[in-house]
């Protein structure tokens, strides 16, 4: 199986900074790389696939980046309504595997 | 609009069953790969399932005891669960996508609002 390896596990942050989280596959996954959010009692949202297209509806302020087995997801402008828990997964083979989560707090 | 709304979740005993059911809507289900992901208290996400047109994938931890199905003429995606453990306690959620065909893979874009599965005496 592939694991996907999140660092940091929490965040603590204000309104306005840049954040980032990172993602680390134990192999290649090429490009088949997902973010989602989830919020305390909601579904997990997908936020990015393929590393890097924003999914319809998700704000311009989330990126991500990499390939092979090193990924990124940035935000540009911390907003109150990402305070949440953000999850990688590769999708790339079964069994799908999924980050143990980062947590983004408020600072 | 895209909807998926799992059903079927409740309080079972060890070695109980229980038949999950995911009602979509909004697209056309028959087109779509669909699978089970599960989360338990507290904790990350677990893939469990998925149904593609060739085949059916299990976890390791559900295999022999999960049977994934569905019904393209009601639209709905069903996950019949037998001899339940304490350790698949969880919120199970049906979602849109998954597999790789033709040079593409397919991640789970859309996902229903989950529901509770409790094995306990």
């Amino acid at each position: 199986d592939i694991q996907m390896t999140q660092s940091p596990s929490t965040l603590s942050a204000s309104i306005g900074d840049r954040v980032t989280i990172t993602c680390r596959a134990s192999q290649s996954i090429s490009s088949w790389l997902a973010w989602f959010q989830q919020k305390p009692g909601r579904a997990p949202k997908l936020l990015i696939y393929k590393t890097s297209t924003l999914e319809s509806g998700v704000p311009s302020r989330f990126s991500g980046s990499g390939s092979g087995t090193e990924f990124t997801l940035a935000i540009s402008s911390l907003q109150p309504d990402d305070f949440a828990t953000y999850y990688c997964q590769q999708y790339s083979t079964f069994p799908w595997t999924f980050g143990q989560g980062t947590k983004v707090e408020i600072k | 609009e895209v909807q998926l709304v799992d059903s079927g979740g409740g309080l079972v005993q060890p070695g109980g069953s229980l038949r999950l059911s995911c009602a979509a809507s909004g697209f056309t289900f028959s087109f779509h790969v669909m699978s089970w992901v599960r989360q338990a208290p507290g904790k990350g996400l677990e893939w469990v399932s998925t149904i593609t047109d060739s085949g059916t994938y299990y976890a390791d931890s559900v295999r022999g005891r999960f049977t994934i199905s569905r019904d393209n003429s009601k639209n709905t995606l069903y996950l019949q669960m037998n001899s339940l453990r304490a350790e698949d306690t969880a919120i199970y959620y049906c979602a849109r996508g998954g597999g790789c065909f033709s040079g593409s893979c397919f991640y789970p874009d859309k996902w229903g609002p989950g529901t509770l599965v409790t094995v306990s005496s």
